[in-house]
């Protein structure tokens, strides 16, 4: 069966530092990976998808990138962290229907 | 831009009530997916429904798929403490990326 990883779960920041939140997905092949944010009340964003190694497509513009290395394997990372970067962080993968990791709680101070 | 409109927002209720939630939009979706999520913990697929009309049943929980695939509803019979959380649904765009157009979501809570 496929089950997907986030870590860490909670992260607490300073405004100005570096970011990396990392997902893997153990149990499939070559799938659709991705990343949203969940703010409060406001549903989920999708951040980054990627259909394959190194393809990465980005659909709102922000100081947050991600990069896949790996087949199963999806980084969302930040040179600066911003205090609006807070959030909850979530990675899903999909080849037909999507499933959803246990997400990362960040908090930026 | 494809939207997908909840509601109610919010929803509170007392055990053994019946509810629905409903989940509208102008566009068209190849699929719709329902999750349910707990406070702190990721989004949980619930059911996919891709055909017009499509009913599917799972236990206490019936989910709708519109005729003209635009909109889609979720019914809860004797609703029960377990089923508090917030309920999303998913509106699927087509095409090899498999991207979600995802709802705000329903806040729903059943009090013993």
């Amino acid at each position: 069966s496929q089950t997907i990883h986030q870590w860490p779960a909670t992260l607490v920041q300073p405004v100005g530092s570096p970011l990396s939140l990392e997902c893997t997905v153990e149990g499939t092949s070559n799938p659709n990976l991705y990343w949203y944010r969940q703010a409060a009340g406001r549903g989920l964003q999708l951040l980054f998808y990627s259909v394959g190694i190194g393809q990465i497509s980005s659909e709102v513009p922000q100081n947050l990138s991600a990069s896949r290395p790996q087949d199963r394997q999806f980084i969302l990372s930040s040179k600066k962290l911003l205090l609006s970067d807070s959030g909850f962080y979530l990675c899903a993968w999909s080849q037909r229907e999507q499933f959803f990791g246990p997400g990362t709680r960040l908090t930026v101070l | 831009t494809q939207l997908l409109e909840q509601s109610p927002q919010f929803l509170s209720i007392q055990e053994g009530e019946n509810l629905t939630v409903y989940c509208n939009s102008s566009s068209v979706f190849s699929s719709l997916q329902w999750y349910r999520q707990e406070p702190g913990e990721g989004p949980v697929l619930l059911v996919t429904v891709v055909t017009g009309g499509e009913v599917k049943k799972l236990k206490r929980l019936t989910f709708q798929f519109g005729d003209a695939r635009k909109d889609s509803s979720l019914h809860i019979t004797a609703a029960q403490p377990g089923d508090t959380g917030l309920y999303l649904c998913a509106g699927a765009e087509g095409g090899s990326q498999g991207n979600l157009i995802f709802g705000k979501g329903t806040k729903l809570s059943v009090k013993p």
